[in-house]
C-alpha cells in the first residue's frame, strides 16, 4: 500500500515571504512520480510542479520549488515571494504503477497582506 | 481551462435517486480517471478508462459505474444515493494514462445529496 501524508492542515505567510510545506510519502516502488497540486477556492485542480523519482535535480516552475529527498521519502514544495493568489489547499499526491493519483489531506495555505 | 469539460456543475437530488456525471477529456487524451472528494474521505480515486476500457479501479462503490464511450467521453452513474454520496466528483484525462502523466482536472460536478 502507498500513502501520502500532509502533516500540516494549515499554513501562514505573509506576502513576499517564503513558505515551505510539507509531505512524506510511502511506496514500495522504485518507479514512481510526485506532483503538487493546488485548489483555490473556485475548487479547480492544477497543477503546480511535478518530479520523476528517477531524478536527482530537484524541479523548479518560477516561484515554486520541491525539496526532493528520495531515501527519507520526502517531498516539500517551496513557495517564494508569496502572492495572494497562492492562497490555496495544496496537495500533494503520488503515482506509479497503479496509475491513479494518490493524494494526501491538503494544506490551507492562507497569504496575508 | 484545463480543457476538461464536466456537467453538470452542480446537481441537486434527493436520496434512492439515480445521477449521470458527464466528462469530455482533452482534445487526444485517451485516459479519464474519476475522482471523488469529500470532507471526511479527502480525494479518492474511482475509476480510469483508457480507450474506452476499464483500466484500473479504486474505491468505487458498488452502485456506481462507470463507461467511456468511442467518442472518448465518459459517464459516472451513481445509484441509490445516499446523503454520504454528497462531494465533488472530478474528471481529470491524460494522453495514454501511463502514471508518469499530468492529469488534467476538469472543474468538478458538485453533487447534493438531500
Amino acid at each position: 500500500a502507498q500513502t501520502v501524508t500532509q502533516s500540516q492542515p494549515e499554513m501562514s505567510v505573509q506576502e513576499a515571504e517564503t513558505v515551505t510545506l510539507s509531505c512524506t510519502y510511502d511506496t514500495s516502488e522504485s518507479d514512481y512520480y510526485l506532483f503538487w497540486y493546488k485548489q483555490p477556492p473556485s475548487r479547480q485542480m492544477i497543477l503546480v510542479i511535478r518530479q520523476e523519482a528517477y531524478k536527482q535535480q530537484n524541479a523548479t516552475e518560477n516561484r515554486f520549488s520541491v525539496n526532493f529527498q528520495k531515501a527519507a521519502k520526502s517531498f516539500s514544495l517551496k513557495i517564494s515571494d508569496s502572492q495572494l493568489g497562492d492562497a490555496a489547499m495544496y496537495f500533494c499526491a503520488l503515482s506509479n504503477s497503479g496509475y491513479a493519483l494518490n493524494f494526501g489531506k491538503g494544506t490551507s495555505l492562507l497569504v496575508t497582506p | 481551462d484545463s480543457g476538461v469539460t464536466q456537467t453538470p456543475k452542480h446537481l441537486i437530488t434527493a436520496t434512492g435517486q439515480r445521477v449521470t456525471l458527464r466528462c469530455s477529456p482533452r482534445s487526444g487524451d485517451l485516459s479519464v480517471y474519476w475522482y471523488q472528494q469529500s470532507l471526511d474521505q479527502g480525494l479518492q480515486f474511482l475509476i480510469q478508462y483508457y480507450n474506452g476500457e476499464e483500466r484500473a479501479k479504486g474505491n468505487i462503490l458498488e452502485r456506481f459505474s462507470a463507461q467511456q464511450f468511442p467518442d472518448l467521453h465518459s459517464e459516472l452513474n451513481l445509484s441509490s444515493l445516499e446523503l454520504g454520496d454528497s462531494a465533488l466528483y472530478f474528471c481529470a484525462s491524460s494522453v495514454v494514462g501511463q502514471p508518469q502523466e499530468t492529469q488534467y482536472f476538469g472543474p468538478g460536478t458538485r453533487l447534493l445529496v438531500l
